[in-house]
């Protein structure tokens, strides 16, 4: 089976500008989410979607960040305005089911670079 | 809100030496504990995890990791690495019991042939 693919695998951008960071999920897996690693800090939990519903947006850091999955497929996460801090690898990872014991699979992240 | 810490976080090991990466968590209800891996250009896969029963799990590649419950630790091991074992590991803990997964900052191990 195809894994989970994301896209772009790097991204350069400027402060103030957009970027939409785009995740497909594993073909019938229902729940995606997105975490990130800003450098030199831990991988954390930014949501989760069951289907196309906003499971659990805590993880979220402020407004600038807006993510959707539409139809339950694939899912975007758009930053804007870019601000430096945002720089960091953003992961997005599906499962089957919502349960632990249904693992999760990554992708193998988008790297943003904010200049 | 659960937090998980890694130690040493850059490991630089000959091959054919033993490893062992520590991971502590602080939630003190039921957790669920994994490791995973990331090689070079790769994604993150899961080594090994932790639900319930035996402290002791294996896992792939001939790594696993031991949970002590007192200590708050889930330990990684692996009796002789390769070089192919060059690559980032990552403790996680989750307490909600739906993959919201906190990591801790990792171990760059680098092994040298």
């Amino acid at each position: 089976e195809a894994g989970v693919t994301q896209f772009p695998s790097h991204s350069v951008i400027e402060k103030g500008q957009t970027v939409t960071l785009r995740c497909d999920p594993i073909s019938g897996h229902d729940n995606l989410y997105w975490y990130r690693r800003v450098m030199g800090k831990e991988i954390k939990f930014l949501l989760h979607f069951v289907k196309e519903s906003k499971q659990d947006e805590s993880g979220m850091p402020n407004n600038r960040f807006l993510a959707e999955r539409t139809g339950g497929t694939y899912s975007t996460l758009k930053v804007q305005p870019a601000e430096l801090e945002d720089s960091g690898v953003y992961f997005c990872a599906s499962s089957q089911s919502q349960g632990i014991r249904s693992p999760l699979h990554f992708g193998n992240g988008t790297r943003l670079t904010v200049t | 809100a659960q937090s998980v810490s890694q130690h040493n976080h850059h490991v630089i090991l000959s091959e054919a030496a033993s490893l062992e990466l520590g991971c502590n968590y602080s939630y003190g209800g039921t957790v669920n504990l994994f490791w995973y891996v990331q090689y070079p250009g790769q994604h993150l896969q899961l080594l090994l995890k932790y639900f319930s029963g035996d402290p002791l799990v294996k896992g792939i590649k001939g790594f696993e990791a031991e949970f002590i419950k007192s200590k708050f630790s889930f330990t990684l091991r692996k009796p002789s690495v390769q070089w192919s074992d060059t690559a980032e590991y990552f403790c996680a803990a989750d307490s909600y019991g739906n993959n919201r997964l906190a990591f801790g900052k990792g171990n760059q191990v680098v092994v040298i042939p």
